[in-house]
C-alpha cells in the first residue's frame, strides 16, 4: 500500500528551464509534506517543506505547491541547473501538531537530469 | 555541526551472521531515526528514539532487529541471523524535537549486502 506516490521515475530538462516534479498521496491524515534531494552515495538532504494549512511555499529557486483536495503536491525548480541533477523524494508526515517531523512516509523518488 | 555519521559505510556478510551498525547524530539533536532503503524505493521508517527512549517501532522491524541508544547519544542497529532480504541501505537521521518544523538530517547510510 503505497501512501505516497511519485509516478514519474525520471525527468529530463534543459538547463534554465523549469523542472516540475509531482507527488500524490492517499492518506488524508498527512498534514506536513517535505521534499528531499539525494545524490549518489549520500543520504537525502532536506530541500523544502509545506504545512497542510498552506498551498504554496517558496525558497529561492524552489517552490512547493499543495492541492489538498486533489491530494497532490509538486516541486518547481526555476531555473534548473545541472547541479540539480539528483533523485528527488517527496515525503509526508501525519504527526499532527508535532514540533518535529521525523516519522516520514516517502515516495519512490524521481531521477531529475538537467542537461547543460 | 559535523552532520550525522554512520559506520561502516559498507558491510558484506554471509547469511545467518549478525551485524551491527553505528550512528552518531548531530550533537544537540535529541531525536534519532532509523530508516531502510531498498533499490528503487524511498526510505522506509524503522524506529526512532527521543533521547535514550525508543518511542516507536515499525512493523518492518522484525524480532531479529534491535536498536539501542544508550545515554541518548549514539545509536546501534543490530540484525541477528541476517537474511538475503535484509540487503539494503540503512539510513540514520536526527532532528531536534521542540523546534518547530525541524527537518530530519540524514547520514550517508550503511549499505548491507547479505550473500
Amino acid at each position: 500500500d503505497q501512501q505516497v506516490k511519485q509516478n514519474s521515475p525520471s525527468l529530463s530538462v534543459q538547463e534554465g528551464r523549469i523542472s516540475i516534479l509531482n507527488c500524490d498521496y492517499t492518506n488524508s491524515m498527512f498534514d506536513y509534506f517535505l521534499w528531499y534531494k539525494k545524490y549518489p552515495a549520500e543520504g537525502p538532504t532536506f530541500l523544502i517543506s509545506i504545512s497542510s494549512i498552506k498551498d504554496k511555499n517558496e525558497d529561492g529557486r524552489f517552490t512547493v505547491f499543495l492541492n489538498k483536495s486533489a491530494k497532490h503536491l509538486s516541486l518547481h525548480i526555476v531555473p534548473s541547473q545541472p547541479g540539480d541533477s539528483a533523485v528527488y523524494f517527496c515525503a509526508a508526515s501525519d504527526e499532527a501538531g508535532g514540533t518535529s517531523y521525523g516519522k516520514l512516509t516517502f515516495g519512490q523518488g524521481t531521477i531529475l537530469t538537467v542537461h547543460p | 555541526d559535523t552532520g550525522v555519521s554512520q559506520n561502516p559505510r559498507h558491510k558484506i556478510t554471509k547469511r545467518g551472521q549478525n551485524v551491527t551498525f553505528r550512528c552518531d547524530p548531530i550533537s544537540e539533536h535529541n531525536r534519532l531515526y532509523w530508516y531502510r532503503q531498498t533499490l528503487g524505493q524511498g526510505p522506509e521508517f524503522l524506529t526512532y528514539f527521543q533521547n535514550e527512549a525508543q518511542l516507536e517501532k515499525s512493523r518492518l522491524l522484525s524480532d531479529r532487529f534491535s536498536a539501542e541508544r544508550p545515554k541518548g547519544s549514539f545509536s546501534t542497529l543490530e540484525i541477528q541471523r541476517t537474511e538475503q532480504g535484509d540487503s539494503a541501505m540503512y539510513l540514520c537521521a536526527s532532528s531536534i524535537q521542540g523546534v518547530y518544523n525541524s527537518p530530519l538530517h540524514f547520514g550517508n547510510g550503511t549499505r548491507l549486502t547479505v550473500t
